[in-house]
């Protein structure tokens, strides 16, 4: 695709569920991101896939998020017995290796009451 | 650690003003800097990349600097306008490929 292309746009989930947010990145880019952007806060890293190298997963702030990329493409963050506190947007960036400029997707908003 | 600091936090223009946003970093062994905008409730918009080897980077009326002696990036845009009225990201790119961000200068550019 044109851009890096994340789905759903918008989730409210109820705590104590599972959640799982797509991420498509641009074609040929084999760097991925997640970062986390709480309402009024920064940028908030929580994984990189570079591509079949082992994911650098420092930022994943408790055991209850995961996430992997199938393939070298589509990466999956899966988010389990959600909690208020993950109310936020995670958003999904691509590159074409480490170090090249990085392009960012819409953002999944994600609401947990 | 990484810190990235952006000064001042909010920053309000007349139409035609020129802008300068400011980034400062702590470690100088960065590998590239890259500046974002972001509208209210969209994703990050890549404005410029400036890698380490370079002084200074120029798209249109963008142009941003890098010093890495003195830790800092700068971000000019020449002529505001109304449509440049968003919050502008800097982010440091560690040598692991990692990107540290500020917390962003909101500009609100008046007609």
């Amino acid at each position: 695709g044109a851009g890096v292309s994340q789905s759903p746009s918008n989730k409210v989930t109820e705590k104590g569920k599972d959640v799982e947010l797509r991420c498509d990145p641009i074609s040929g880019h084999t760097a991925l991101y997640w970062y986390r952007q709480s309402l009024g806060q920064g940028l908030e890293f929580l994984i990189y896939f570079q591509g079949n190298s082992a994911p650098d997963k420092s930022g994943l702030p408790s055991d209850r998020f995961s996430a992997e990329r199938t393939g070298g493409s589509v990466s999956t963050l899966t988010i389990q017995r959600t909690q208020q506190e993950d109310s936020a947007v995670y958003l999904c960036a691509s590159s074409l290796t480490g170090g090249n400029p990085i392009y960012f997707g819409e953002g999944s908003w994600l609401t947990v009451v | 650690k990484q810190e990235v600091t952006q000064i001042p936090a909010a920053l309000s223009v007349p139409e035609g003003e020129n802008l300068v946003l400011n980034c400062s970093f702590t470690d100088s062994a960065i590998y590239n800097l890259q500046w974002f905008r972001q509208d209210p409730g969209k994703g990050l918009t890549s404005l410029l990349l400036i890698q380490s080897s370079q002084r200074e980077q120029t798209s249109g009326r963008l142009n941003a600097s890098l010093d890495k002696s003195s830790g800092r990036s700068t971000l000019y845009i020449a002529a505001s306008q109304p449509g440049d009225s968003a919050t502008y990201l800097c982010a440091a790119f560690r040598n692991d490929y990692k990107l540290s961000f500020g917390a962003g200068t909101t500009v609100t550019v008046r007609a």
